[in-house]
């Protein structure tokens, strides 16, 4: 099915532990996004990728760097997991310029750091 | 820069009453506004969009929002809410132009609907 494709669905790391959130699109989208969502705090932008080779701070971007590695991939990573990074990762994507401007989500990756 | 504030945190109704979830925003642009769903363990789904024309947008489940320009608001309602709607329900803003991709969400509004 047609859609936004987040691995793994759950991890659990220690503190200092490093690991990589992969996220894959297969509707030709150019736009990619992460968010992370808290309790309370609704889902607030890591980073994302206007396009294919670039990609931008988002409201919420320490601690994590991203890479957009084709248009169809844009993965984000945590080089050093700290507790307070223990959150629901979405990623998600939208077409080009146009009428339509909603987001496809995936359906999350659940990280708990201890 | 924009910014969304959604009034309550959480709303519990009783099957078959009506609900508003109340969401204002803050923008010096126009906008576009969306209304997201998120069911239990699950990512979010896009339940209803404002992008231009009449003020007033319905999804296909029943629920309908309204733009009202004067008071910066997209209330989400519905006239006879089912157990099948108890969700997290985000209202959610865009600006209209230029290359700003960008969603920025309210808080969350947790809908409980009780038989």
């Amino acid at each position: 099915n047609a859609g936004v494709t987040q691995t793994p669905k759950f991890q659990v790391l220690k503190t200092g532990q490093s690991m990589t959130l992969q996220c894959a699109q297969d509707m030709n989208h150019n736009s990619m996004y992460w968010y992370r969502q808290d309790p309370g705090m609704g889902l607030r932008l890591i980073y994302y990728s206007a396009s294919e080779g670039t990609t931008d701070k988002g409201e919420v971007p320490n601690g994590y760097n991203v890479s957009r590695l084709n248009k169809r991939e844009f993965s984000l990573r945590l080089e050093s997991a700290a507790p307070s990074q223990t959150s629901v990762y979405f990623c998600a994507s939208r077409p080009d310029r146009g009428r339509y401007y909603g987001y496809t989500f995936g359906s999350g990756t659940r990280l708990t750091v201890v | 820069a924009q910014s969304v504030t959604q009034l309550d945190s959480q709303v519990p109704v009783f099957e078959e009453a009506p609900v508003e979830l109340r969401c204002n925003y803050s923008s010096s642009v126009s906008v576009y506004l969306f209304w997201y769903v998120q069911y239990p363990n699950q990512g979010l789904q896009l339940l209803l969009k404002y992008l231009s024309g009449s003020t007033l947008v319905k999804s296909i489940n029943g629920f309908e929002a309204e733009f009202n320009k004067s008071q910066t608001s997209f209330h989400l309602r519905k006239p006879s809410v089912h157990i099948s709607d108890t969700a997290e329900y985000f209202c959610a803003v865009s600006d209209s132009g230029g290359s700003n991709y960008k969603l920025t969400f309210g808080k969350g509004t947790l809908l409980t609907v009780n038989p």
